[in-house]
């Protein structure tokens, strides 16, 4: 399976634990993109790399969310302190910079969390 | 502000009707890019279409058309003779340079073919 892959694909919790999820994306597509998506809403960006290099996060993403790609392969977005207001589905995405497909970006399956 | 609007919230229709989707976007860029992304029950979003900004032609894959029109900022969908397994949620997406591409997407719009 070439596609992007994430892990765990759901997630249960109590509120106030740390949760991290795992995004690896297809293989030689340097962007990665977090996007959180709640019931009956469109997905919401998060943050995005380059390789390894954070680029870009929303005013979405608190103190309490965190997000690596340490390598410029998989990715971690960890949420510390989790609050009921987090459960959703996290999306990763994604794509090539440059080429035929340059900006499609390709999801993963998610993860659902439900923080009770 | 909302950059992508989708006002069709539900859409139900029968078997071999056409239908079409509404969307329209918001942008000050001159470069961006347009998607239109597929969400079934399953829950993973599938990629259809990819348009920039300077690409106006319409486009036709199989039963689904899309037509892109800049003077009035909309991206609509097509689906021809519609089938049960088009039942899906329809994103509309906007990209632009200056949010490093990241997908901008409208709040959807839930459609249900009935047989």
């Amino acid at each position: 399976d070439t596609g992007v892959s994430q892990n765990p694909r759901h997630k249960i919790t109590k509120r106030g634990q740390n949760v991290t999820f795992r995004c690896d994306p297809i293989s030689e597509h340097n962007r990665l993109y977090w996007y959180r998506q709640t019931l009956g809403q469109g997905p919401e960006f998060l943050t995005y790399f380059q390789n390894e290099a954070q680029l870009e996060k929303s005013r979405l993403l608190s103190d309490r969310f965190s997000a690596e790609r340490p390598k410029g392969s998989f990715s971690t977005l960890e949420i510390q302190r989790t609050e009921q207001g987090d459960s959703a589905m996290y999306l990763c995405a994604s794509s090539p910079y440059g080429g035929a497909q340059y900006n499609e970006q390709f999801f993963g399956p998610g993860t659902r969390l439900t923080v009770l | 502000a909302q950059k992508v609007t989708q006002a069709q919230t539900e859409i139900s229709v029968v078997e071999k009707e056409d239908v079409t989707l509404d969307c329209v976007y918001e942008t000050r860029d001159t470069t961006y890019y347009l998607f239109w992304y597929k969400q079934p029950p399953s829950g993973e979003l599938v990629f259809l279409i990819r348009r920039n900004s300077f690409d106006e032609q319409n486009e036709i894959s199989g039963r689904y058309s899309w037509n892109f029109q800049k003077s009035t900022s909309s991206f609509n969908f097509t689906i021809t003779a519609s089938q049960v397994v088009d039942s899906a949620v329809y994103f509309c997406a906007l990209s632009e340079l200056d949010s490093g591409y990241a997908l901008n997407f409208g709040k959807g719009t839930s459609l249900l073919v009935t047989p």
